[in-house]
């Protein structure tokens, strides 16, 4: 079973331009997390998706980023317009469940994806 | 708004030695609390997972305690090794789903 999967690992982008970050769960994991790591900082939740779903998106900045996660294919997070302050690692997660009473759900996390807005 | 403080911030010791990663968060209506290990310019390794109503989980040297009521957990590596150099972070989860990070814990073990 291979695990979280993120594309690209580096991804290079001039201030102004768009930048659209991939995730694969896990095989059978249907919950998805978005996490940010600035520079010399902790990880910041960012948005929790299910299946064609927002659950929490409380993280997430109100302008130029948007997230989704389709029936078919991979979790897209996207950041329009992107700025210096962009600049971070992107991370993902899935789990099987959403950590409900009872049930076994850690939290699986990607390599990452690495954005550097020059 | 949960907040998770981690003592210390970082933590350098000999190998061979035992020693307890510190952490602490504001609210304790939690399901699940996990801790992960990061290495430099890497993604985030789940090292153990306790449930809300557990109080510890064991996996190799590692021991992870959990007091929830008093909203604590504690990591204890037993016998230290160099490889266990790396930035360690407590995760809180609640019902919404989303996990709180600390700040985290950079552990150096000196061969």
């Amino acid at each position: 079973n291979a695990g979280v999967m993120q594309n690209p690992r580096h991804l290079v982008r001039r201030r102004g331009q768009e930048a659209r970050l991939r995730c694969s769960p896990m095989k059978g994991h249907s919950h998805v997390y978005w996490y940010r790591q600035l520079p010399e900082e902790g990880l910041k939740f960012m948005v929790y998706l299910q299946k064609e779903n927002i659950i929490d998106e409380s993280g997430m900045p109100k302008e130029r980023f948007s997230a989704e996660f389709p029936k078919e294919g991979p979790s897209i997070l996207r950041i329009q317009q992107v700025v210096r302050g962009d600049s971070a690692a992107y991370f993902c997660a899935s789990s099987p469940q959403a950590g409900l009473a009872g049930e076994t759900d850690t939290q699986y996390f990607g390599p990452g994806t690495r954005l550097t807005v020059l | 708004k949960q907040e998770v403080t981690q003592i210390p911030a970082a933590l350098s010791v000999p190998e061979g030695e035992n020693l307890v990663l510190n952490c602490s968060f504001t609210d304790s209506a939690i399901y699940n609390l996990q801790w992960f290990r990061q290495d430099p310019g890497k993604g985030l390794t789940s090292l153990l997972l306790i449930q809300s109503s557990q109080r510890e989980q064991t996996s190799g040297r590692l021991n992870a305690s959990l007091d929830k009521s008093s909203g604590r957990s504690t990591l204890y590596i037993a016998a230290s090794q160099p490889g266990d150099s790396a930035t360690y972070l407590c995760a809180p989860r609640t019902g919404a789903g989303k996990s709180t990070f600390g700040d985290g814990t950079t552990l150096t073990v000196k061969p």
